[in-house]
């Protein structure tokens, strides 16, 4: 079936540093890959996305590469900040077989230190 | 503002017990997915319908029903509550039949059943 697997948190890095939450999936056929983020207190909000390979998805700085040869969609940026404090969710959503929804993986909690 | 609306935004029953969880979609949203969201399992899948009707299933429990009524609000009824149904119920709309994958979600109900 469909899954996903991205890193356990949580991670705390302080602000300007490096982020890389990793993700990987396990899909038949071409399933479109996402990140979504919940900040304290919300709802989830689509990030980014990419529906095939080698698509690279980008939003606020973050970047993800859909990568079909490693079955990875690792999540990065480059200088985080405070504001980028939250649960970030990596998601498959795969329409074979008329399956339509999408599967999460566990989320990652970010903290990010002044 | 995702523009979804959940009520109650928290709720406190006892086992045995029924309850009734309410969503109304962003204005021009057909589809409507109702997830739960518990630390355990994270975020699952239960039920997604599109302008009424049931559109895909997922783990939803045989105590669990949802229904989306014509002016597209939805309902997801709890019952004979048990404590591991205890979680953050999410509601989620988009405005397509075959999904997209973008979804827009609701701030969820924290159901806390004792």
């Amino acid at each position: 079936g469909n899954s996903v697997t991205q890193m356990e948190g949580p991670v705390t890095l302080s602000e300007e540093a490096f982020l890389t939450i990793n993700c990987t999936y396990t899909a038949t056929g071409y399933p479109s890959l996402f990140w979504y983020v919940q900040y304290p207190g919300e709802g989830l909000q689509l990030l980014l996305k990419a529906t095939k390979a080698d698509d690279k998805g980008s939003n606020k700085g973050f970047e993800a590469t859909y990568r079909k040869e490693t079955t990875s969609f690792h999540l990065e940026k480059g200088s985080v900040q405070v504001s980028d404090s939250a649960v970030y969710f990596c998601a498959l959503m795969n329409s074979q077989g008329g399956s339509e929804k999408l599967v999460f993986g566990k989320g990652t909690k970010l903290t990010v230190n002044p | 503002d995702s523009g979804v609306t959940q009520t109650p935004k928290h709720l406190i029953t006892a086992t045995g017990q029924r309850v009734t969880l309410r969503c109304s979609p962003r204005s021009g949203d057909l589809s409507v997915y109702w997830y739960q969201q518990s630390l355990d399992q994270g975020l699952q899948f239960l039920i997604q319908y599109y302008n009424g009707e049931e559109r895909a299933k997922g783990n939803i429990l045989e105590r669990f029903s949802a229904q989306q009524f014509p002016d597209l609000h939805s309902e997801l009824n709890l019952s004979s509550l048990e404590l591991g149904d205890s979680a953050l119920y999410f509601c989620a709309s988009s405005v397509a039949k075959a999904g997209t994958g973008e979804l827009f979600f609701g701030e969820g109900s924290r159901l806390t059943v004792l």
